[in-house]
């Protein structure tokens, strides 16, 4: 089954512009971890944030988690064409293993 | 250093055959997890193996699905009596250790397709 729900499910964007993500889950987690995807391949770890965490940043990422309404959102900040892929939050639920991921949203930033 | 490796890369099967998925972890990585993704779906967690513990199969959809990890290292995800809805890109991760703050590294994926 799946816990977390992305939204918006498709955004495109310039170059230069913002690119705000957010996702929801449904129960307590550990932490929640935001992947990239490009042409439905592998996935790439972008960043990892705990669930005693409320911020955090690399590079042009931007990360966020409330706890409270259990959701979280990825800014990535002046995009680029290169930026362009799918990005997945994905939960590791406080009495689990695996990773549980979900549907994703589909980037696209134009030049 | 090498990051995980799967093979094939892509493979086109007839419905009822069985086929075998191949996953090469990272060198040292002690965990190790089989996903699914379908057409236009997230990822869906089909087993993972931990060191020399029992695997959690508790992914797995069906009994046509099975899998196995010889020496600690490599894995093969084994599906038997291919069906149709069995097409996905099926994903292999490894994890330093099973810890739940331990970034998981992903492979390229095998797509399957189920003629």
């Amino acid at each position: 089954s799946q816990q977390g729900e992305e939204d918006p499910q498709a955004l495109s964007i310039q170059e230069g512009e913002n690119a705000t993500m957010n996702c929801s889950y449904k129960t307590s987690i550990n932490n929640l971890q935001w992947y990239r995807q490009n042409s439905g391949r592998g996935l790439v770890h972008l960043i990892l944030i705990r669930s005693n965490e409320r911020e955090k940043h690399s590079g042009r990422l931007r990360v966020t988690l409330d706890t409270s309404k259990k959701s979280s959102s990825l800014l990535i900040t002046a995009s680029r064409a290169a930026d362009t892929a799918s990005y997945f939050c994905a939960t590791v639920p406080v009495a689990g293993t695996a990773l549980i991921f979900g549907k994703g949203t589909t980037l696209s930033v134009s030049s | 250093g090498a990051g995980v490796s799967q093979s094939p890369s892509n493979k086109v099967t007839e419905k009822g055959k069985d086929v075998e998925l191949r996953c090469d972890p990272i060198s040292g990585h002690t965990a190790l997890y089989w996903y699914r993704q379908s057409l236009g779906q997230g990822l869906e967690f089909l087993i993972y193996f931990q060191g020399n513990s029992a695997p959690d199969k508790s992914g797995l959809p069906s009994d046509r699905f099975s899998a196995e990890r010889t020496g600690g290292s490599v894995s093969t995800l084994t599906i038997q009596r291919t069906q149709q809805e069995d097409s996905a890109v099926y994903l292999c991760a490894s994890s330093l250790q099973q810890g739940r703050t331990d970034t998981q590294y992903f492979g390229p994926g095998t797509r399957l397709t189920v003629l």
